[in-house]
């Protein structure tokens, strides 16, 4: 069990437009979803925390017009970098934690989204 | 903000040989966890130590959450091929009642020769 999904697994696309990744709980219901970004051979760093039904939590640094979040069900969050450019390329990681136990983590498998 | 020390920031070393790595922080933490990624995936939760002191074991890999609290190691016996793979520490503290967000060490990369 705990198994998060993330769609899509790589993205191209060109500087200007925007790009959608979804991060699915396919297996429980995730109270709290969390999206990470990682250059390469680099830790994750915490962009955001959601809620489901509530306004995202961004870290200090993050553009919240840049990096839409919507947490709209228990089982989806999606992260929309809005106007990309080149410096947005990264791999963008996902968790979702459960509600109750310990609110472990589970990471989704990551976007590697590239912008021409 | 918060920073976890890792170390080593890489290993290279024989099939057959154990391996040891650990974390250490300014701060305390009321969990421990540490995860494996491999090369473009997520990470994978290896395990997860909730109390100081706790010694923990899963297959081949143990792992100990420190007496003060600011302080984790893992340990890979028998390192095979595939355990190869970056590993990361993480912390994570209770706020209020909740839990916080996880802090990351910067990972330890394995190579293993076959």
């Amino acid at each position: 069990g705990a198994v998060v999904s993330q769609h899509p697994s790589r993205v191209i696309c060109k500087s200007g437009t925007s790009v959608k990744i979804e991060c699915r709980s396919l297996d429980f219901q995730a109270t709290t979803m969390f999206w990470y970004r990682q250059f390469p051979k680099k830790s994750l760093m915490l962009m955001a925390t959601s809620n489901e039904g509530s306004k995202a939590t961004y870290e200090q640094g993050v553009e919240k017009d840049k990096f839409l979040i919507n947490h709209a069900s228990l089982t989806l969050s999606t992260l929309t970098v809005t106007s990309a450019h080149p410096e947005d390329s990264s791999f963008y990681i996902c968790s979702a934690s459960r509600a109750g136990g310990y609110n472990e983590q589970f990471f989704g498998p990551g976007t590697r989204l590239t912008v021409l | 903000g918060q920073q976890l020390n890792q170390s080593p920031q890489s290993m290279f070393i024989q099939e057959g040989e154990d391996v040891s790595m650990n974390c250490t922080s300014s701060s305390i933490f009321n969990t421990w966890l540490w995860y494996k990624q491999d090369p473009g995936e997520g990470p994978v939760l290896l395990i997860a130590l909730y109390k100081a002191g706790e010694l923990t074991s899963n297959g081949r890999l143990t792992a100990q959450f420190g007496i003060t609290r600011k302080d984790s190691f893992l340990n890979i016996s028998a390192s095979i091929p595939s355990d190869v793979g970056i590993y990361f520490c993480a912390g994570q503290m209770y706020y209020g009642g909740s839990q916080g967000n996880l802090i990351f060490g910067k990972g330890t990369k394995l190579s293993v020769k076959p």
